[in-house]
């Protein structure tokens, strides 16, 4: 069975970086057959697209919030990361890693997602 | 991008009801439209993947279809498990997600 599970702080502060890892278990990123994406849900709100990132390092970037965001992948450790830049009150969300098929291009197997809030 | 409008944002049913819920495209799409359940505290499932199809596990009374720009999910009898939220995601261009439809008693 795929697990997916996120990493990283609560609490941060404005204009610092968020960083958060995804551990993936039951697949090996190596193997090359999946994107492994970002997604975020502001509190009581919708889903919004991060990124997603092939085994290779390729990474795919939401227009919206390119300029601040950096992806990378790990596959020693079977991990992906996501590093947000210049954080505001608006970034608090609960962010999910989540992987993302090729051939019917939907979000699979997700993580339980982690709450991250920007506040000083 | 391609924006997905959702409808209804709320719908209030009965435990063997029909519910339809909408996903209208804002430009011509292909069939790369999934429809995920979502409880709360939870991460979302996916119910229904390239508009039609049902993912392996997911009870018979879920399907979807599609006339032109509109992409609906129904659930043909409610059950007590269906009471969550619903949210529609394109993958034609970079993925967008619909707003979502709390299913509530």
């Amino acid at each position: 069975q795929v697990q997916l599970q996120e990493s990283g702080p609560g609490l941060v502060k404005p204009s610092q970086t968020l960083a958060l890892t995804c551990s993936v278990s039951g697949d090996f990123i190596s193997n090359g057959d999946y994107s492994w994406t970002w997604i975020r849900q502001h509190p009581g709100q919708g889903l919004e697209w991060i990124g997603h990132i092939s085994y290779t390092g390729n990474a795919y970037l939401n227009p919206s919030l390119k300029s601040r965001v950096t992806m990378s992948v790990d596959t020693s450790k079977n991990q992906f990361s996501l590093n947000l830049t210049s954080l505001l009150a608006a970034d608090t969300a609960l962010y999910y890693c989540a992987r993302l098929t090729p051939n019917w291009h939907i979000f699979d197997y997700w993580g339980r997602g982690i709450l991250v809030t920007v506040s000083s | 991008d391609i924006q997905m409008t959702q409808s209804p944002s709320s719908v209030s049913a009965s435990v063997g009801d029909r519910v339809t819920i909408t996903c209208r495209a804002s430009q011509t799409m292909s069939r790369w439209l999934a429809w995920y359940q979502q409880k709360p505290g939870k991460a979302p499932q996916i119910l229904i993947y390239a508009a039609t199809n049902l993912q392996s596990g997911v009870p018979s009374r879920f399907s979807g279809s599609r006339s032109g720009a509109d992409f609906s999910l129904t659930i043909s009898s409610l059950q007590p498990e269906d009471f969550a939220t619903y949210f529609c995601q394109q993958a034609d261009s970079f993925p967008t997600f619909g707003q979502g439809t709390k299913v509530e008693i």
